[in-house]
């Protein structure tokens, strides 16, 4: 049974330039969550995807976008790279309909923006 | 405004103590988790609690509603139990918040 996984596990990009993250949930799980998280800080929530729509929001501009798939699994897209982007992006799969429940996480991919 | 702090940032023990994370929040809550976070960046879920006390192996974790505090303990500690351990909260219906994170380092 596949846990959560993620893609690339680095990347490399200049500011100004254009990446797009993915993320394959656990098998059985239906809604993809997206966490930043800065060096030496805890996970900030960027947004959850279920039945192909974005669900809830965090506090971040229009230029983190994302996309979940018929198969559950999702993109998260980042235009107009800022230096500040630079973090590991963290994607977290659980089942819509268990309420709260443990939460699964990928490994995460590490965005550094030069 | 929702808020999360742990205590203590970071905290080094030698192995065999006994350990405790505190984790408080500012308003009521509908559930809180513990992660564990290892270097590599990858996040295991340890708890997800909402009332009472849970145990697992040689971890505890606890939460007091009326006082909005959570404790993480870990017993008989051993350096496989250095990594960074997070506590993050549901607000009401509300996305997850976290803390930023207790860094714990386990000495033999």
């Amino acid at each position: 049974d596949a846990g959560v996984t993620q893609s690339p596990t680095h990347l490399i990009k200049t500011r100004g330039q254009q990446v797009t993250l993915r993320c394959s949930p656990k098998s059985g799980h239906d809604t993809v969550s997206w966490y930043q998280q800065a060096l030496g800080q805890g996970p900030q929530f960027i947004f959850q995807y279920y039945e192909e729509e974005e669900r809830q929001r965090g506090n971040f501009p229009d230029r983190f976008s994302g996309h979940q798939f018929p198969n559950y699994s999702s993109e998260l897209n980042v235009n107009a790279l800022l230096l500040g982007d630079s973090a590991l992006y963290l994607c977290a799969s659980s089942l819509a309909w268990a309420g709260y429940s443990p939460l699964h996480f990928g490994n995460g991919t590490r965005l550094t923006v030069t | 405004k929702n808020e999360v702090e742990q205590s203590p940032q970071n905290l080094t023990a030698q192995e065999g103590e006994f350990i405790t994370i505190n984790c408080s929040y500012s308003v009521g809550i509908s559930a809180l988790h513990w992660l564990q976070q290892h270097p590599g960046g990858g996040i295991v879920s340890l708890f997800m609690l909402s009332s009472g006390k849970k145990k697992h192996g040689r971890l505890i974790a606890t939460i007091n509603i009326q006082e909005k505090h959570s404790s993480l303990h870990i017993t008989a500690s051993h350096p496989r139990d250095s990594a960074v351990y997070i506590c993050a909260v549901h607000f009401g219906n509300e996305k997850l918040t976290f803390g930023t994170g207790t860094r714990l380092t386990i000495i033999p």
